[in-house]
């Protein structure tokens, strides 16, 4: 079973550091997402990729996170210069567009970023 | 832009009793709603999906949900629950734009 896999699982960092997680969709996926999850909400939009094209932006988005999909197959989250208040869940979905533009959001395990 | 709200926090139910969890959400046209889990440090479990036709959908571990347009509800329900369904639900609907919106969750604690 291939489902959507993530690496590092689980990140420490120090305040100032850049870190760099990656995700590897289901083959044959075209949409790639990133949301972030703090404790105690719901996952929350970051953005998402059609095949290579960063089709959508969220506001929670600032300047110091970057995210490509090279050849539309996995995808990195870059975050520089971390801040304590980065510290959060981040979670990788992907999903093949359907019928009518339905579709279904399937999600890696999560890797758990924790800034000192 | 939608919204969705998971009224309870957090739901107790004794082992072998039923369940329902309730979501109500926010959505100019017709939605697609789902509902996912989520154990502790873990990502989240489709369980199930509604796009359109047949309002009652089944899913997985026994797991199904109404939606109700004119309540603007999508209540999932099981008839009885077992110790290893402890975890936590999203409810969570699509836009426009296919991004899913999620509420906050409901935490389910089983009691012996």
């Amino acid at each position: 079973d291939t489902g959507v896999s993530q690496d590092p699982r689980h990140k420490i960092t120090k305040r100032g550091q850049n870190v760099t997680f990656r995700c590897d969709p289901i083959s044959e996926h075209n949409r790639l997402y990133w949301y972030r999850q703090t404790l105690g909400q719901g996952p929350e939009f970051l953005t998402y990729f059609q095949n290579e094209a960063q089709l959508e932006k969220s506001r929670l988005l600032s300047d110091r996170f970057s995210a490509e999909r090279p050849k539309g197959s996995f995808s990195t989250l870059e975050i520089q210069r971390t801040e304590q208040g980065d510290s959060a869940m981040y979670l990788c979905a992907s999903s093949l567009v359907g019928y009518r533009g339905q579709e279904t959001q399937y999600f890696g395990p999560g890797t758990r970023l924790l800034v000192l | 832009a939608q919204s969705v709200t998971q009224p309870d926090i957090h739901i107790t139910v004794s082992e072998g009793a039923s369940l329902e969890l309730r979501c109500n959400y926010s959505y100019g046209a017709t939605p697609y709603l789902f509902w996912y889990v989520q154990s502790p440090g873990q990502g989240l479990q489709l369980l199930l999906k509604y796009f359109s036709g047949d309002t009652l959908v089944q899913g997985i571990k026994g797991f199904e949900a109404e939606f109700k347009r004119s309540q603007s509800s999508f209540n999932l329900r099981k008839p009885s629950v077992h110790w290893s369904d402890a975890a936590e639900y999203f409810c969570a609907v699509a836009g426009a734009m296919s991004t899913l919106t999620f509420g906050k969750g409901t935490m389910l604690l089983v009691s012996p």
